[in-house]
């Protein structure tokens, strides 16, 4: 049973467009959201995160939205870079969980 | 990167032949975890460990073992490797406990011929 259905699994967008990755989740009890970017060869590294608290949280040109009503959560990024090309994971825990869980991951590919 | 090692970072061996893999951390942190990663399944979770002797299994834990007898080293076992084996294989720990950042090591990549 997968909890978190992540899509697309591939993403092409050209320098300064907006990358938009999204994340579908089914336990309710889910109550914290990371995404993780993961360059070639590396591990995954945390980059930004949200709590159902709030409904959109920015970092810079990373901003995620979040809709408990639809149980979604995206990735926005902005102005998009080809630095910014990697894989991107959506995540999601509950309370008391030692455990993530995470989604099966989008290939972003910024073009020059 | 946290303070995570993992060793081997690249391992060639034979279908039923047993292998470990170690991660290390130098910071003490309670949780450590292990996963792997596959093209079209994203990182699963295989085991984790919230303590010295204490350890838990993930949504892939057939065919691994772990152990982890000092709170800085997590060792992943396969007892017999097998082909559907072959993947790369993450440590990660978490900082501060629950729901908090999972720090990842850099891998290790493990064929199974």
């Amino acid at each position: 049973q997968q909890q978190v259905k992540q899509s697309p699994q591939s993403l092409i967008v050209q320098k300064g467009g907006i990358s938009i990755i999204n994340c579908a989740y089914e336990n309710t009890a889910f109550d914290y959201f990371p995404w993780y970017q993961q360059f070639p060869g590396k591990g995954p590294a945390l980059l930004i995160a949200i709590r159902p608290d709030v409904s959109e949280k920015k970092e810079g040109r990373f901003t995620i939205s979040f809709n408990k009503s639809a149980k979604q959560f995206s990735l926005h990024i902005m102005d998009s870079q080809p630095g910014d090309s990697a894989t991107y994971f959506c995540a999601a825990s509950h309370g008391g969980s030692e455990k993530l869980v995470f989604g099966k991951g989008t290939k972003l590919t910024v073009n020059p | 990167d946290a303070g995570i090692t993992q060793s081997p970072r690249h391992k060639v061996t034979e279908t039923g032949t047993p292998v470990t893999l170690r991660c290390h951390q130098t910071e003490n942190h309670r949780y450590m975890y292990w996963y792997r990663q596959d093209p079209g399944h994203g990182l699963r979770l295989i085991h984790y460990s919230y303590g010295v002797k204490d350890t838990d299994k993930g949504e892939v834990s057939d065919g691994y073992s772990v152990s982890r007898s000092k709170t800085e080293d997590f060792l992943l076992t396969l007892e017999s490797a097998t082909s559907s084996q072959t993947s790369v294989y993450f440590c990660a720990i978490s900082v501060g406990g629950l729901q908090e950042t999972q720090y990842f090591g850099p891998g290790t990549r493990l064929l199974v011929l």
